[in-house]
């Protein structure tokens, strides 16, 4: 398996545009984490979902953010409309969990967003 | 909510000395801890993964133990390298919710 696949590496973009990120899962993983990397906060939880249902999605800064899982092997995150402060690496990670049984995660190489 | 502890934030250590990194949480019923590597610009490599079942988890030249009573974990490295030089990051993870993680510890090998 190839791992966590995410798409864009790096995307720069004018604020008020539309970004999306992608992320494809391990195969066979059920669960997947977008997280927001940045200097000041560290890794912050975005949103976590399981067997495609979003299970915590406090940490979704405000309606501009959205995430979805069309299909179990793929995700997106999207901003819209993008700010200067949205600027950070963004992770996507995925793991297998069920009852009684909890995987290691593993995480994507990130996607780095410059908001300009 | 869950808080995970790094100390120290930073260290710097000739090569060839053992080494221990330490993490700290709030919570102790946690359903397991994993520990991760993050070189500069990339993404975060496993290292190890402890169950709440478990004491310590071995991989080469580095071991992981878990206390949950007290709740801690510790990272040891043997025999220090320069290409060890990586931030160090620990998250534990409750049952049927995401990792959450520790602000991690900066580690520099000096040759």
């Amino acid at each position: 398996d190839a791992g966590v696949i995410q798409s864009p590496r790096h995307e720069v973009t004018e604020m008020g545009q539309e970004v999306t990120l992608r992320c494809k899962l391990i195969s066979g993983h059920n669960s997947l984490f977008w997280y927001r990397q940045t200097m000041m906060r560290g890794l912050e939880l975005l949103i976590y979902f399981n067997n495609n249902v979003p299970i915590d999605d406090s940490g979704m800064p405000e309606d501009r953010f959205s995430a979805k899982m069309p299909n179990a092997s793929f995700s997106t995150l999207k901003i819209q409309p993008s700010e200067p402060r949205d600027s950070a690496v963004y992770f996507c990670a995925s793991s297998y969990f069920t009852t009684g049984m909890n995987t290691e995660a593993f995480f994507g190489q990130g996607t780095r967003l410059t908001v300009v | 909510k869950q808080e995970v502890t790094q100390i120290p934030a930073a260290l710097s250590v000739p090569e060839g000395e053992n080494l221990v990194l330490n993490c700290s949480f709030t919570d102790s019923a946690i359903y397991n801890l994993q520990w991760f590597r993050q070189d500069p610009g990339k993404g975060l490599t496993s290292l190890l993964l402890i169950q709440s079942s478990q004491r310590e988890q071995t991989s080469g030249r580095l071991n992981a133990s878990l206390d949950k009573s007290s709740g801690r974990s510790t990272l040891y490295i043997a025999a220090s390298q320069p290409g060890d030089s990586a931030t160090y990051l620990c998250a534990v993870r409750h049952s049927g919710y995401a990792l959450n993680f520790g602000k991690g510890t900066s580690l520099l090998v000096t040759p």
